[in-house]
């Protein structure tokens, strides 16, 4: 199974500063297609999970361009360029290469 | 307007079945996997399983392996779970989700599965 670890923890932001998420898988999420199956999502508080960038760097429909991801084989990054308040939550990295499909445990984004 | 719109959680008490839905409307059902997701309370997120646009392919976590059974009604619009044998550790939230360009593009509010004696 692929088990995916997400760093820090915990976040404290200021408004107007880059963040910064890590997540690192056990195994290459390359696929034979060419495509990275990591995808990453948003809780915000009380509220479902909502998908953020997808195939490891394709941001999703509606999200804004100061969230990118990046990264390749097992380690990858997603940026906030300048926080938000509204960008408050956990973070979650999933990957979908193959199942059992397996989400990081989660980075907790706060305000300062 | 896309939707998702899951029901059927309850509480239950160990041993006993359950059986969650997942209605969707604004997409074509029928073109897209989809998967059930939990969440324990307080905890992180933990795919259970998905279905392929025909039903032909079923893939569980290996807790759900035996106990947990998904199906879908494209007639219907409509994902199930079926739980049976639940434990006291299946209690979570229970979200349906799409699958789309290798995400789970769009999620359900979710509905409270609580198994306690």
């Amino acid at each position: 199974d692929i088990v995916m670890t997400q760093s820090p923890l915990s976040l404290p932001v200021t408004p107007g500063e880059p963040a910064s998420i890590s997540c690192r898988s056990s195994q290459s999420l390359l696929h034979s297609n060419g495509y990275t199956y990591l995808a990453w999502y948003l809780q915000k508080p009380g509220q479902s999970p909502q998908l953020l960038i997808y195939l490891g760097s394709y941001r999703a429909s509606g999200v804004p361009d100061r969230f990118s991801g990046s990264g390749s084989g097992t380690d990858f990054t997603l940026k906030i360029s300048r926080v938000e308040a509204g960008d408050v939550g956990v973070y979650y990295c999933m990957q979908l290469l193959r199942t059992p499909l397996s989400f990081g445990g989660g980075t907790k984004v706060e305000i300062k | 307007e896309v939707q998702l719109v899951e029901s059927g959680g309850g509480l239950v008490q160990p041993g006993e079945s359950l059986g969650l839905s997942c209605v969707v409307s604004g997409f074509t059902f029928s073109n897209y996997w989809m998967a059930w997701v939990r969440q324990t309370p307080g905890k992180g997120l933990e795919w259970v399983a998905n279905i392929n646009t025909d039903a032909t392919t079923k893939n569980y976590v290996e807790s759900a392996k035996g106990r947990f059974t998904i199906s879908r009604d494209n007639a219907k619009n409509s994902l199930y779970l079926q739980m049976t044998s639940l434990r006291v550790e299946d209690t979570a939230v229970y979200y349906c989700a799409r699958s789309s360009n290798g995400a789970f593009d769009l999620w359900g509010q979710g509905t409270m599965v609580i198994v306690s004696s």
